[in-house]
């Protein structure tokens, strides 16, 4: 049980443009979901928490109007990546959980900005 | 401030080779440890919930035990596809649901 799934798993992109990602819990109801970045060699950063039908709450440094989250259901969160430039490339990690306890996460999208 | 620090940074085991990984931690009221596996290019892979001092949970070769200070991730007769970083994270009683990471241990499994 407990399974995430992200879409797409890789993604290439012109700088200028808009990437969305897709959150998805196939097998639990996800009160809140979260969003890492993870630079190579790295450990997970986090990006934001974002709770269903409410703003995400973003981690200090992180910019609102670049990375928008909604989390429009209790099975569904979305990143989307606005106006991306190269230094957006980055390997991006969704999780999922359904109280204080362990996060399930996503498998991760690889976004490449050229 | 939740913190969490994993040692070593790398280790190197010859095939049945047992050894183990820590990792410290300081919060402010312990919400629950947790132990992750993570494989090259792909997303973390759930494998312990430690909630309490003394507290053991097995799982194959792997073993995680707490402390009130820290936590051991014992790797029993390890096998090449123990290859893999894991992460120990913690959540703390004030911290929203959020996790604290720690920058991982990268175990690599000589056959």
């Amino acid at each position: 049980g407990a399974v995430v799934s992200q879409h797409p798993s890789r993604v290439i992109c012109k700088s200028g443009t808009s990437v969305k990602i897709e959150c998805r819990s196939l097998d639990f109801q996800a009160t809140t979901m979260f969003w890492y970045r993870q630079f190579p060699k790295q450990s997970l950063m986090l990006m934001a928490t974002s709770n269903e039908g409410s703003k995400a709450t973003y981690e200090q440094g992180v910019e609102k109007d670049k990375f928008l989250i909604n989390h429009a259901s209790l099975t569904l969160s979305t990143l989307t990546v606005t106006s991306a430039h190269p230094e957006d490339s980055s390997f991006y990690i969704c999780s999922a959980t359904s109280g204080p306890y362990e996060q399930y996460f996503g498998p991760g999208t690889r976004l490449t900005v050229t | 401030e939740d913190q969490v620090t994993q040692s070593p940074e790398a280790l190197r085991l010859q095939e049945g080779e047992s050894s183990s990984l820590n990792c410290s931690y300081t919060v402010s009221g312990l919400r629950g440890l947790f132990w992750y596996r993570q494989d090259p290019g792909k997303g973390p892979e759930f494998l312990f919930t430690l909630y309490s001092a003394g507290e053991e949970k097995e799982k194959e070769r792997l073993k995680a035990t707490l402390t009130k200070k820290e936590s051991f991730l014992h790797i029993t007769a390890p096998k090449p596809e123990d290859s893999a970083t894991y992460l120990c994270a913690v959540g703390g009683a004030e911290n929203d649901y959020k996790l604290s990471f720690g920058a991982g241990t990268t175990v690599t499994v000589r056959a």
